[in-house]
This record gives C-alpha cells, sequence and structure tokens, in this order.
C-alpha cells in the first residue's frame, strides 16, 4: 500500500510569504506527527493529533506555526509570515494506533526555503 | 534534550557487522529504547525498539544491556545500502505523550 506522501516536495518563499505543507497519513493510521529538521540535525518535534485532536502542540516554534487536521486524515502545516530560520526540511509521520508501539512512518518531507 | 549519547560516526565494511552503541545512563524503567535510520534525503525509518529483553527482527538486532544504561544496534551483514544515520532514542510512553525527542545520531558508511 501508499505509504506517507508529502506535497511539495519543495517549496521556495520569499521572506514574509505564507506558506501550507500538506501531509497525506497512511490510510487507517490515527496518529499524525509533524517534525522540522534543520540541516544536519535529527528531527525536532513539533506536533502530535490523535485523529482530529491536536494533543501536543508543545514544540511548535512560535505562534506563526499553525497545524491542523479536521478530517482526522490529511494534514496541513501552515507557516505564516516565513523567516529565514524556517527554512527546513518538515517530516510529517503516521502510526496506526495511539497506544502502545511507538513505530511511526514518515514522508519524505518537504524541504522549505525562506529568501 | 536528547537522553542518549552516540558516537558521531563509524565505518563498515561491506559484507561485516556493524555495531552501532548507544548510552542512556539516565533510563528510567518504563523507558523504551528505539532505533530509526534516515538514508540521505529520506524520512527515517524504523528499525527495531526493547524495553528490556534483546530483540531481533529481519532488519536488525538490539542488544540492551542488563542494566539497562547502555544498548548496542547489529545490522549482521551490512550492504552499501545500510549507508544512512542512525538515531538511538528513549521514549515514554503515557497519556498524550508521543514525543520522540533525536539527538545528533551516529553517521554510518559502509564501504566496499
Amino acid at each position: 500500500g501508499a505509504g506517507v506522501s508529502q506535497s511539495p516536495r519543495y517549496k521556495v518563499a520569499k521572506r514574509g510569504q505564507d506558506v501550507a505543507l500538506r501531509c497525506d497519513p497512511i490510510s487507517g493510521h490515527v496518529s499524525l506527527f509533524w517534525y522540522q529538521q534543520a540541516l544536519g540535525q535529527g528531527p525536532e518535534f513539533l506536533t502530535y493529533f490523535q485523529n482530529e485532536a491536536q494533543l501536543d502542540k508543545s514544540g511548535l516554534p512560535s505562534d506563526r506555526f499553525f497545524a491542523e487536521r479536521p478530517e482526522g486524515s490529511v494534514s496541513t502545516l501552515k507557516i505564516q509570515r516565513t523567516q529565514q530560520e524556517d527554512s527546513a526540511v518538515y517530516l510529517c509521520a503516521s502510526s496506526l494506533v495511539p497506544e502502545g508501539s511507538n513505530e511511526q512512518f514518515f514522508g519524505p518531507g518537504t524541504r522549505l526555503t525562506v529568501l | 534534550d536528547a537522553k542518549t549519547t552516540q558516537p558521531p560516526s563509524m565505518d563498515c565494511a561491506e559484507g561485516r557487522a556493524a555495531n552501532l552503541p548507544c548510552n542512556h545512563s539516565t533510563i528510567s524503567g518504563n523507558e523504551y529504547v528505539y532505533w530509526y535510520r534516515q538514508i540521505h534525503s529520506q524520512g527515517p525509518q524504523y528499525i527495531i525498539h526493547g524495553l528490556k529483553n534483546n530483540e531481533t527482527n529481519e532488519m536488525a538486532s538490539l542488544i540492551i544491556t542488563e542494566d539497562r544504561k547502555s544498548s548496542t544496534l547489529i545490522l549482521p551483514h551490512a550492504t552499501l545500502r545500510d549507508t544512512a544515520v542512525y538515531y538511538c532514542i528513549v521514549f515514554l510512553a503515557g497519556g498524550n505523550n508521543r514525543k520522540l525527542i533525536w539527538g545528533l545520531g551516529t553517521s554510518l558508511a559502509v564501504n566496499p
């Protein structure tokens, strides 16, 4: 079956522009995660959804970052008024169940470059 | 901050076993050890996890010391496609916590 997909794969934005990044999780997966990965660093947790409920958004770096998953499937990460320090790869992951094993399936990521 | 310490880089000859160490001296009794890897320009990939006992699957083996303060991921016959950054993560499941805290990992180079 299909894995986690993300679009676009690459996004170039001018500073101050708003961007929206999309994640299509594996069908039936309850949990969905967003991570930010700067060059040469490990992924950093941004936020977590269980179905449509955003249960943890402690990793969102500022109020310019907003994530939603209105129907418990597709999720969108929105960044308003982008700044150069937002340049990173944004990874989405999903997992089947909210309890037990934390095996997360990752998408290929969206590489955001803010000029 | 990550609760694990890993060497920044390692080399391994193709066909030999790759043994990747991880220190997690502050691990608590209910925390699991997870391993993921990330091949260049791809998303991370789950490898294996364990609590106390050694674990094996089709990808790798995980050896956890009796005091649980360290572990070793073993790739029994490394191939060129195993070249990647390997992350050791300590994770405590509970309530709404599903957050994985990632460090810098070990960059493994498998050489022909």
